[in-house]
């Protein structure tokens, strides 16, 4: 069946690199898109990017500079860098398959 | 960008209520609308897609309307699991933007 699941560091240092991984199985990443969202405790929702199934990705403007999408098709995996991290970029994070799976969210916390 | 405005923020409600959340587009966004049940320590999950479709497995209570650049969700005879957080997005241009979020608490 349709899986996906992120993980990474739990606690990041402000100004620093968050790198995380989304695993999935049951499909082929180049058949689909993944998307990445995140949420912040307390409020909404935000999309930061998708890699499409051709390796093409698009970013969230607000996060342009510092996201970076990419993927290893033979590991069935999709990565998420973003570098430069703020305290606010403290919040749970998700992949998912073009919003019809999801993975279980990881929470990032970005503290010294 | 384009601006999902998600009404109303809180909804206090009933079991067996009706319940019809709306969301509108700054601009055009078509079909291109879903929307999302979120409970806490869950991930979110797609109840509609392409505005007016039901996602596999939900139930059909559920249900998605769209007039002009107005969205609804609407949950017909609420029961006790539909208490949760309902998110709109648009998929139509990028950024993808969400709406900010409706909370059913129960009364």
């Amino acid at each position: 069946q349709v899986q996906l699941k992120e993980s990474g560091p739990g606690l990041v240092q402000p100004s620093q690199t968050l790198s995380l991984t989304c695993t999935v199985s049951g499909f082929s990443l180049s058949s689909y898109e993944i998307i990445w969202v995140r949420q912040p405790p307390g409020k909404g929702l935000e999309w930061m990017g998708v890699i499409w199934s051709n390796g093409n990705t698009n970013y969230n403007s607000t996060l342009k500079s510092r996201l970076s999408i990419s993927r290893d098709t033979s590991k069935s995996q999709v990565y998420l860098k973003m570098n430069s991290l703020q305290t606010e970029d403290t919040a749970t994070y998700y992949c998912a398959r073009f919003f019809d799976y999801w993975g279980q969210g990881v929470m990032v916390t970005v503290s010294s | 960008d384009i601006q999902m405005t998600q009404s109303p923020s809180s909804m206090s409600v009933s079991l067996g209520d009706t319940v019809t959340i709306t969301c509108r587009a700054s601009q055009d966004v078509g079909i291109y609308v879903n929307w999302f049940q979120h409970k806490p320590g869950k991930s979110p999950r797609r109840m509609i897609y392409r505005a007016t479709n039901l996602a596999d497995g939900v139930p059909s209570r559920f249900s998605g309307s769209r007039s002009g650049s107005d969205y609804s969700l609407t949950i017909s005879s609420l029961e006790s699991e539909d208490v949760a957080d309902y998110h709109c997005l648009q998929y139509d241009e990028y950024p993808y933007t969400f709406g900010p979020g409706t909370k059913l608490e129960l009364k």
